[in-house]
């Protein structure tokens, strides 16, 4: 079966802490996704990995960067935590789209970030 | 740009009635078309896609969808539904040779006794 892990399901951090998250993948993806998700806004991409050590800005990078130095782990990076960063993280992977045109996410089980 | 509306943010149904939740995409080609399911405090698990060929898809947990071209829509449906689709839904549109996806707003489902 198919699987993303998170690191964390439940994290508390203050103001100013830099705050790793954690992303498994066991599907030999070759595309990692970091998404926010808040109530009525849905899922806002924050950053892209397609290959080892690449990354691509998302619609909101700000505040966040990411590191990928192994194909199945992707880490988002909250360099100092701000309130404004309490949220629902997910991160999600795909295949890249040369080996399977049907770029079907899958994904993780979210950590509920809250920054205090 | 390929954009998603899902225009109901809250949908309340009783169980047992029939379910139809809206999406209609933005492309200019054909689009690859997601639903996804979301329960309280899970991460999103996909319920059904379409890619091409027959429009009327089915999925899991007896959902299926419909691809509509002349209307830009591909909308969700449950012939009668159960408690436990109480969750979040959200529509996303892909693209060929575009890894990303773009996700709706969602739209949250309750289902009452």
């Amino acid at each position: 079966d198919v699987k993303v892990t998170q690191s964390s399901r439940y994290l508390v951090k203050r103001t100013g802490e830099k705050v790793f998250l954690e992303c498994v993948q066991d599907m030999d993806h070759e595309n990692m996704f970091w998404y926010r998700q808040d109530p009525g806004l849905g899922l806002r991409l924050i950053y892209f990995s397609y290959d080892v050590k690449m990354k691509e800005k998302g619609d909101i990078p700000e505040g966040y960067s990411v590191s990928r130095e192994k194909k199945e782990r992707f880490s988002l990076i909250l360099e100092s935590a701000s309130t404004n960063q309490t949220s629902m993280y997910l991160c999600a992977s795909s295949p890249t789209s040369g080996s399977s045109p049907y770029n079907e996410q899958f994904f993780g089980p979210g950590t509920r970030l809250t920054v205090l | 740009a390929q954009s998603v509306t899902q225009p109901d943010i809250h949908i309340t149904v009783s169980e047992g009635a029939s379910l139809e939740l809206r999406c209609n995409y933005s492309y200019g080609a054909t689009p690859y078309l997601f639903w996804y399911v979301q329960s309280p405090g899970q991460g999103l698990q996909l319920l059904l896609k379409y890619f091409s060929g027959d429009t009327l898809v089915q999925g899991i947990k007896g959902f299926e969808a419909e691809f509509k071209r002349s209307q830009s829509s591909f909308n969700l449906r449950k012939p009668s539904v159960h408690w436990s689709d109480a969750a979040e839904y959200f529509c996303a549109v892909g693209n060929f040779g575009n890894e990303k996806l773009t996700f709706g707003t969602g739209t949250r489902l309750t289902i009452i006794p």
